[in-house]
């Protein structure tokens, strides 16, 4: 257990529905990273937050996709209006940015299956 | 732009074998390297890292040394345990700071044989 965690661990939905992601980082740390893994394939990253801000955002984030942090701690990322191309392991990763040598700690992740 | 490129799997090794897997990144500047291990039903963890050129990174037996003049970071291990089975993935961090978004390779799953 890494102490970053992440709900639901599995979800299945059917293509055309909303669905949300929740990640709870550890505590002290300000930086917050989701990455998408599909089968097969490394983690890509997708958005992250420094605080409550939204700092970047990958072209693979497309507009169906919105990520919040509101109050600078758990973080949400929304899938609307699901396509099957969304299936993927869904992963959550935390760090404190302060630290030059810290350790970015990730979630076991959310298995999302459209079907 | 930045990315990498590790060997493709599987790999399956008998237990005490030799491990070598391999791993090339292209960057701009000097990225710091990593290496994660995924054990099945796990989240992903850090194995190792190096921050700068011929830096050794050693952890559980495993060890990869960061080589600026062929851009590899291949992750070594003399005598393979069946517990070492899992996807193992290389990363780079563009620049200095670790708090940086991570570039990971596809991926090599490793299996070893009792």
């Amino acid at each position: 257990d890494t102490g970053v965690s992440q709900d639901p661990r599995h979800k299945i939905t059917k293509r055309g529905q909303n669905v949300t992601f929740r990640c709870d980082p550890i505590s002290e740390h300000n930086r917050l990273y989701w990455y998408r893994q599909t089968l097969g394939q490394g983690p890509e990253f997708l958005t992250y937050f420094q605080n409550e801000a939204q700092l970047e955002k990958s072209r693979l984030l497309s507009d169906r996709f919105s990520a919040e942090r509101p109050k600078g701690s758990f973080s949400t990322l929304e899938i609307q209006r699901t396509e099957q191309g969304d299936s993927a392991m869904y992963l959550c990763a935390s760090i404190q940015s302060s630290g030059a040598a810290n350790e970015q700690f990730f979630g076991p992740g959310t298995r999302l299956t459209v079907l | 732009g930045n990315s990498v490129t590790q060997m493709e799997g599987p790999v399956t090794l008998s237990e005490e074998a030799f491990l070598t897997i391999n791993c090339t990144y292209t960057a701009t500047g000097y990225p710091s390297l990593f290496w994660y291990v995924q054990y099945p039903g796990e989240g992903l963890q850090l194995l190792l890292k190096a921050t700068k050129a011929d830096d050794k990174g050693s952890n559980k037996g495993f060890e990869a040394t960061y080589r600026k003049e062929t851009t590899s970071f291949h992750l070594e291990k003399g005598s393979v345990q069946v517990s070492d089975s899992a996807v193992y993935f290389c990363a780079s961090i563009p620049g200095y700071s670790s708090a940086s978004k991570i570039i990971f390779g596809s991926g090599t799953r490793l299996s070893i044989r009792p």
